[in-house]
């Protein structure tokens, strides 16, 4: 069964550090996300892609972020600068149209 | 404001049991989600509602629109389905808010 890939599954970096993350999304979807969860904290929206450009973000979601899909399989969240409070699980997810949509496995980012 | 509360935060259930959880919602909706996070922290997508009741095994999800309202239940309780289930509602465009989950574990 087609799955949503995340890498790396953990990620530890320096504050102040930009940190690439990578998911590929299941191949015939077109709806895209990112979600971070901060250790004991509910899962969060932070902005969801379709055709080739963000149709939604949330507050958290500032300049400091940004997404790409470079490449047509491969869907990035990038995080110019982190912080400490930056740490986090991130999970991608994809949806074909109307349907639920599926998660990768999450990549737990930590920020030292 | 749009929110999403569920209910209870903790749920402990004897193997066999049958589990209720809740969620409720501030205004309207799109979709609602029910979601299981297991220990290792993946989510994995149970139901996606607008309307109606879903069954899938030994899974029900229910919704009531007009109470904006939506209850998860699980017959014949079992060790494996141990696990944090979350409600996830859609209020407008992409933006999926999620509650703060149940913590469910069932006892052998």
């Amino acid at each position: 069964e087609p799955e949503v890939t995340q890498t790396p599954s953990h990620q530890v970096t320096q504050m102040g550090q930009e940190v690439i993350l990578r998911c590929v999304p299941i191949s015939n979807h077109l709806y895209f996300y990112w979600y971070r969860q901060i250790l004991g904290q509910k899962v969060e929206f932070l902005v969801s892609f379709y055709n080739n450009e963000i149709s939604e973000k949330s507050e958290i979601f500032d300049d400091q972020f940004s997404v790409e899909r470079p490449d047509g399989s491969n869907f990035t969240l990038k995080i110019r600068s982190t912080k400490l409070e930056d740490s986090a699980m991130y999970f991608c997810a994809s949806r074909k149209t109307r349907d639920e949509q599926f998660f990768g496995p999450g990549t737990r980012l930590t920020v030292l | 404001k749009n929110e999403v509360e569920q209910s209870p935060q903790n749920l402990t259930a004897q193997e066999g049991e049958f589990i209720t959880i809740n969620c409720s919602y501030s205004v309207g909706i799109s979709a609602l989600h029910w979601l299981q996070q297991h220990p290792g922290g993946g989510i994995v997508s149970l139901f996606m509602l607008s309307s109606g009741k879903k069954k899938h095994g030994r899974l029900i999800a229910t919704i009531n629109i007009q109470e904006k309202h939506s209850s998860l239940h699980i017959t014949a309780s079992h060790p494996r389905d141990s696990a944090v289930y979350i409600c996830a509602v859609k209020f407008g465009n992409e933006k999926l808010t999620f509650g703060t989950g149940t913590r469910l574990t069932i006892i052998p």
